[in-house]
């Protein structure tokens, strides 16, 4: 059983361009939750998405930011007219239950670097 | 407004012995937390948890303790080993929320020095 893929792993945007980021879940997972690490934080909870519906998106940013996790495919979390301060390390995580915190299994990350 | 904290940015402990790692949160209302290893250019995987009607779970080589009067909770792995060199991140759930929503400490590195 293939883990949480996340594509691309290194991604570089100028200034005012949009970023596209996949997450593709565990086989089996519905639910997918996005994560951002700002350099020398901890990770901060964004968005919980399952089929279709996104659940919560409390942490999301208010503008620029969207996320979509669609009936077939991978979740998308676009971020449209990237600013510095964008740039972190984004990872996505899936899990088969929304109950059970353990059972949450984390991709590898996109790096984003905007110049 | 960081609920949960990790105020050791880095620690370094010899092969062989303990190794502990500390962690603090402010709100009385997580009711669950749970302990991550990240390697460089990979994902946190999970590696422990404990629920807040508890005091101590152990796991292998790995115990978490939990003190609630305190609000700290703290990792012991022993006897470390170099495979232990890795970023460690605590993290809490607030209690009625579902798996969504766990909140992270900024992680503390571990080094094992052979």
């Amino acid at each position: 059983n293939a883990g949480v893929m996340q594509n691309p792993r290194h991604l570089v945007r100028r200034r005012g361009q949009e970023a596209r980021l996949r997450c593709s879940p565990m086989k089996g997972h519905s639910h997918v939750y996005w994560y951002r690490q700002l350099p020398e934080e901890g990770l901060k909870f964004m968005v919980y998405l399952q089929k279709e519906n996104i659940i919560d998106e409390s942490g999301m940013p208010k503008e620029r930011f969207s996320a979509e996790f669609p009936k077939e495919g991978p979740s998308i979390l676009r971020i449209q007219q990237v600013v510095r301060g964008d740039s972190a390390a984004y990872f996505c995580a899936s899990s088969p239950s929304q109950t059970d915190p353990t059972r949450q299994y984390f991709g590898p990350g996109t790096r984003l670097t905007v110049t | 407004d960081q609920q949960v904290k990790q105020n050791s940015p880095s620690l370094s402990v010899q092969e062989g012995r303990i190794s502990i790692l500390n962690c603090d949160y402010t709100n009385s209302m997580f009711d669950y937390f749970l302990w991550y290893k990240k390697y460089p250019a990979e994902g946190p995987t999970f590696l422990i948890s404990i629920s807040s009607i508890k005091d101590k779970n152990e796991d292998g080589r790995f115990t978490v303790f939990l003190n609630k009067s305190a609000k700290h909770l703290s990792l012991h792995i022993v006897p470390s080993q170099p495979g232990d060199s890795a970023v460690y991140f605590c993290a809490a759930k607030l209690v009625g929320e579902g798996a969504q929503k766990l909140v992270f400490g900024q992680g503390t590195r571990l080094t094992i020095n052979p």
